[in-house]
């Protein structure tokens, strides 16, 4: 069963600092990663999608790569801002035919001007 | 520019009611989804469809039923709620061309609680 697992589980940082969200999963024979923003009472964004044949996919100032093989992304966020602050998930999909993604917990991230 | 749109945002149930949790997208998706979310469980799929008047199990259907009721609309029903299906439920939708790498759009969810 595919298990997706995110370190760590709370993060505080202080504005300006480049930082690193890291996602596992334990079956490597994935489809896509993709990376969500949530924040609090809302519903999920999606913020980047790496298909499996590729390494890596940027956004602005994010940055997400992945090693299908090792079972690991990162969504790299650069010169982090006090609206960066959110929890921030990924979900791998694994399946065959169609999109059931399985989501890791998230880190939640507070950025402190 | 609505999106995914959910009703209601909050909804207090006692154990054994029954209620209908409303979806509608205006994006001309195809394939539409429900979601629980749990603290320190992540999100689980309870029900999706693929395509207007299909419907599948996900890895949690136990205790809902959905509906499809055309392109716009996916609902779920819990027919006899119990204080286990306290949790926070989020509709989905993505454009379905059955090709697997297409990103997911969320409606704001809906906190349910049931005593």
């Amino acid at each position: 069963k595919q298990e997706v697992t995110q370190i760590p589980a709370a993060l505080s940082v202080p504005e300006g600092e480049n930082l690193v969200l890291n996602c596992s999963f334990t079956d490597s024979a994935i489809y896509n990663l993709q990376w969500f923003r949530q924040d609090p009472g809302k519903g999920l964004t999606s913020l980047l999608l790496i298909q499996s044949s590729q390494r890596e996919q940027t956004s602005g100032r994010l940055n997400a790569s992945l090693d299908k093989s090792s079972g690991r992304s990162t969504l790299y966020i650069a010169a982090s801002q006090p609206g960066d602050s959110a929890t921030y998930l990924c979900a791998v999909d694994h399946d065959t035919g169609f999109q059931k993604l399985v989501f890791g917990t998230g880190t939640r991230l507070l950025v402190s001007p | 520019n609505a999106g995914v749109t959910q009703t209601p945002k909050f909804q207090v149930l006692k154990t054994g009611q029954s209620m209908t949790l409303q979806c509608a997208q205006d994006m001309n998706h195809n394939s539409m989804y429900w979601y629980r979310q749990d603290p320190g469980m992540g999100l689980r799929l309870i029900y999706y469809s693929a395509s207007e008047g299909t419907t599948d199990k996900g890895e949690v259907p136990n205790g809902y039923n959905v509906s499809r009721l055309n392109k716009r609309e996916f609902s779920l029903r819990l027919e006899s709620a119990a204080p286990s299906q306290t949790s926070v439920y989020f509709c989905a939708s993505s454009i379905g061309t059955a090709a697997t790498n297409e990103k997911l759009f969320f409606g704001s969810g809906t906190q349910l609680s049931v005593l």
